[in-house]
């Protein structure tokens, strides 16, 4: 089955812990997406890349990185200078105009 | 500031048709209309969309006014399964609008109500 994964589903983490988030997709798009999305909101876009080696900051990039060294994958690290990490993460991929998502990771900081 | 305004919540009786409005009243020429639907802790999953005309596919059908300003997303017979909040965004097929980002507000909130 072709699609986009997201692990774990759900993540707690101590304060002051970095923390790593996993997307990978089987699904051949070159552009792939970080949304941050909290209680009764919209998606916030974290990160994005259009292309592997390459990454953008989307609006709330503050303490957040990303990599995307194959075009698989595309992982996320909650840093500590993230001040309010407790949300629902979700990674999206894009082919011309159309996105799929992933099915998200809640993370909970103790 | 927000591309859409959309009612926070609706109910609907099941087996009864669920329509949810959607303004976009600065859409641009280019800009399609998405609807996308999230049910409870997934991700988001495309519904339909459309430029003009109206559009129906086996899960929905879409009708977008004449001024392109509004649109309603129409679920013919709700099921106890299509409760989630349902997310309409404008967003460009052009080729510089290629890959970008989709911009997601806080939605409708459907209950379908036995």
């Amino acid at each position: 089955d072709g699609g986009i994964t997201q692990s774990p589903k759900y993540l707690f983490r101590k304060e002051g812990q970095n923390v790593t988030l996993s997307c990978e997709q089987n699904l051949n798009h070159d552009a792939m997406y970080w949304y941050r999305q909290d209680p009764g909101q919209g998606l916030r876009l974290i990160y994005y890349s259009q292309i592997v080696n390459d990454f953008q900051k989307g609006d709330i990039a503050e303490g957040y990185s990303v990599s995307r060294e194959k075009k698989e994958s595309f992982p996320l690290t909650v840093t500590s200078a993230q001040k309010n990490p407790t949300a629902f993460y979700l990674c999206a991929s894009t082919v011309r105009h159309e996105q799929f998502f992933g099915p998200g990771t809640r993370l909970t900081v103790l | 500031d927000a591309k859409t305004t959309q009612p926070p919540s609706m109910d609907c009786a099941e087996g009864r048709a669920a329509n949810l409005p959607c303004n976009h009243s600065t859409i641009s020429g280019n800009e399609y209309v998405y609807w996308y639907r999230q049910i409870h802790s997934q991700g988001p999953q495309y519904i339909i969309h459309g430029l003009k005309n109206n559009e129906t596919n086996e899960m929905a059908s879409l009708i977008i006014t004449e001024d392109r300003k509004s649109s309603t997303l129409i679920l013919p017979h709700a099921t106890l399964r299509d409760t989630a909040v349902y997310y309409c965004t404008p967003h460009s097929r052009s080729t510089e609008a290629y890959g970008q980002n989709f911009v997601f507000g806080p939605g409708t909130r459907l209950s379908v109500l036995p």
